[in-house]
């Protein structure tokens, strides 16, 4: 079992819709918990970034951490299409040392 | 307040040269970290330097290594070039490293290509 699994997609959807995008954990030692958005030839950017269960907001998004399930998930609402952009998760432990997942593509169409 | 810089942007080097990338962080910032990203393992962790210290380091080769200034720039060399580390390097500055990734910068990256 990979240790972080994270579709790749490309996940398609209309300006306006809500995005959900999300991502499956298998190591209990991960405490942080964040997500990255990457346009094409640029570094990722933190989005978001959280320590515990349950939801944290941030203007349109929404990261929401399930660790009884090992899973976390973004919710992006009114989605426009610069919000088109490779969107990683990554989680770190006490080491401190970041895990990403492999990223996917959303592209967000008028 | 400018942000992470890189240089070179783009290189192109064959197989069995070195290379020596270089990272300028954001003023202030004392933590660089360096990360590989290739279409195959995604974005990996290679090494973090704070205040000219290495203080954690991923599960890369010893052909990997780096070191940190004392104004906090950052060079990252890799010898022996092999084709498989053809990858976008990326380094990220932060104020207190890797444990306080919330605070953590990411440059445009070198893309590095080994023929």
């Amino acid at each position: 079992q990979k240790e972080v699994e994270q579709d790749p997609g490309p996940l398609s959807v209309p300006e306006g819709a809500i995005v959900s995008l999300n991502c499956t954990y298998s190591n209990s030692a991960f405490q942080y918990f964040m997500w990255y958005r990457q346009y094409s030839r640029k570094g990722p950017e933190l989005l978001m970034y959280t320590y515990s269960s349950g939801n944290k907001e941030d203007g349109r998004f929404t990261a929401q951490v399930d660790k009884s399930s090992k899973y976390i998930s973004l919710f992006i609402r009114d989605s426009q299409p610069s919000d088109s952009a490779t969107y990683l998760c990554a989680f770190s432990g006490g080491s401190y040392i970041p895990t990403f997942g492999r990223g996917t593509s959303l592209i967000v169409h008028p | 307040k400018a942000g992470v810089t890189q240089t070179p942007r783009y290189l192109i080097k064959t197989r069995g040269q070195q290379v020596t990338l270089s990272c300028s962080p954001i003023s202030g910032h004392r933590s660089v970290s360096w990360y590989q990203q290739t279409p195959g393992q995604g974005l990996q962790f290679l090494f973090e330097y704070f205040s000219e210290t290495q203080r954690n380091k991923g599960n890369f080769p010893g052909r990997f290594s780096g070191r940190q200034f004392s104004n906090s720039r950052s060079e990252m060399n890799v010898s022996t070039l092999e084709l498989g580390d053809s990858a976008l390097y990326l380094c990220a500055s932060s104020l207190m490293g890797t444990s306080g990734m919330d605070t953590q910068y990411f440059g445009p990256g070198t893309r590095l290509t080994v023929l």
